[in-house]
């Protein structure tokens, strides 16, 4: 059973500060991750894709793939109080095609 | 363009009631997701569609669920009989073919079984 692990589970950084999430996949299977945010009360939304070895930046969001330990990570810099969201980390297995998602780390930046 | 749709976005059964959740994905989309997600499990997979051939049944949730996708652009959830731990918010899903492509999530349905 593909699992998805995520850490850490919760994490509080002070507004302007640097949130980095972390996510890895037991499938060697996988080639494809993401990353969604999803605010309290509303459905997941895709943050940001990564699906080659190294580092994609998009604004204040930077994440890092490493294809031969299956581990993503998420940096967010300056954090603002709006990026408070619950942060799901996903992987697709190009052999299977389903979408497994981690359990996720819920971000907190207090203002 | 319309996203994918949820009906009903709120429901109340009774221990051992059967309720049907409907979805509607994005048109065009051929994958389609069934998801339970709750605080301590996060989101667990329930069903997966490939052009509406079930392609995973979820293993552990087979035996109280049943996802149909009578077309391409219907899905159902039945939930018989219901039990409170089904209680959870379930989403559905849906993207286009392809290993590198994004998945779509509708607004979910919270079910309450008391």
């Amino acid at each position: 059973q593909q699992k998805v692990q995520q850490s850490p589970e919760s994490l509080i950084v002070p507004e302007g500060g640097m949130a980095s999430l972390n996510c890895t996949s037991s499938d060697r299977n996988v080639d494809y991750f993401w990353w969604y945010r999803q605010h309290s009360g509303k459905s997941p939304k895709m943050l940001m894709s990564i699906f080659s070895n190294g580092e994609k930046e998009e604004g204040r969001f930077t994440v890092h793939l490493n294809k031969a330990s299956l581990h993503t990570s998420l940096h967010i810099r300056d954090s603002q109080p709006s990026d408070s969201a619950l942060y799901l980390c996903a992987a697709r297995p190009s052999n299977t095609n389903k979408v497994v998602f981690g359990t996720g780390t819920r971000l907190q930046v207090l203002p | 363009d319309a996203g994918v749709t949820q009906t009903p976005r709120h429901e109340v059964a009774e221990k051992g009631q059967t309720i049907i959740l409907k979805c509607e994905p994005v048109s065009g989309h051929n994958d389609l997701f069934w998801y339970r997600q709750t605080k301590i499990q996060g989101l667990e997979l329930l069903s997966y569609f490939r052009s509406k051939s079930l392609m995973e049944d979820g293993g552990a949730f087979k035996d109280r669920f049943k996802a149909e996708m009578l077309n391409s652009s219907f899905s159902t959830l039945k939930i018989q009989p219901t039990e409170p731990k089904d209680s959870a918010v379930y989403l559905c899903a849906s993207s286009l073919q392809g290993a590198n492509t994004e998945v779509f999530f509708g607004k979910g349905t919270r079910l309450t079984v008391v």
